[in-house]
């Protein structure tokens, strides 16, 4: 079975300050890895996804999503962190059949102080 | 996502109570998908559909029963609500038009208490 985990319930960061956001993943076959983000009183909006190509994957909002394999790790980046970045933050994967759903982890709340 | 409807946002009803949660899209995606949100938990999957003939299981199927009445309009029911199905729901729609990774998109949610 696909599994995600998000090993920090909150990360807090300056503004300003660089930010990461951390997800594993467990999946057999190649991955497909998805970030979104969730507003207060929001529903989900996707940011980026990994599919093939390139390890480092650029999305909405000046955020980036480093893949590694031997890791089994995409972890969220964005170089300057602004605080209305502030929100839930969640990783997913899909298997490679494409015949499953996404496997959502807990998610992760970013605060970013000014 | 204004392309994605829910109704009711909010409600709130007794234990044994029958409910439906409805989710309408103007997407002309062909998939969508109900999942149920709690505190620590992230979103769980409860039913999905790829068309309107194909529906499957989740994760945490029981006490709920799904109807894809067309390709736009996908409902949620609980038989008879409890308290622990207390939660935010979410319907969520994707396009597998051309691909079948491509995202999904969610609509507002449902806040649902059984009291």
């Amino acid at each position: 079975a696909q599994s995600v985990a998000q090993p920090e319930d909150q990360v807090n960061v300056a503004e300003g300050n660089p930010l990461t956001v951390k997800c594993t993943y467990s999946v057999s076959g190649n991955p497909y890895l998805f970030w979104y983000v969730q507003y207060p009183n929001r529903g989900l909006q996707f940011l980026l996804k990994y599919i093939t190509g390139d390890n480092l994957v650029k999305g909405s909002y000046g955020f980036e999503a480093e893949f590694n394999k031997s890791q089994t790790s995409f972890h969220l980046k964005k170089p300057s962190a602004l605080v209305s970045d502030s929100a839930l933050y969640f990783c997913a994967v899909r298997d490679h059949t494409g015949r499953r759903a996404l496997t959502f982890g807990s998610g992760t709340r970013l605060q970013v102080q000014p | 996502d204004a392309d994605v409807t829910q109704t009711p946002r909010n409600r709130i009803t007794k234990t044994g109570k029958r409910i439906m949660l409805e989710c309408s899209q103007t997407k002309g995606h062909d998939r969508m998908y109900w999942y149920r949100q709690d505190p620590g938990l992230g979103l769980r999957l409860i039913y999905y559909s790829f068309d309107v003939k194909d529906i499957n299981k989740g994760e945490i199927s029981d006490g709920y029963s799904v109807s894809r009445q067309a390709q736009a309009k996908f409902s949620l029911s609980l038989e008879s609500a409890i308290p622990n199905q207390t939660a935010l729901y979410f319907c969520a729609t994707s396009d597998t038009g051309t691909s079948v990774y491509n995202e999904q998109f969610f609509g507002p949610g449902t806040r649902l208490t059984v009291l």
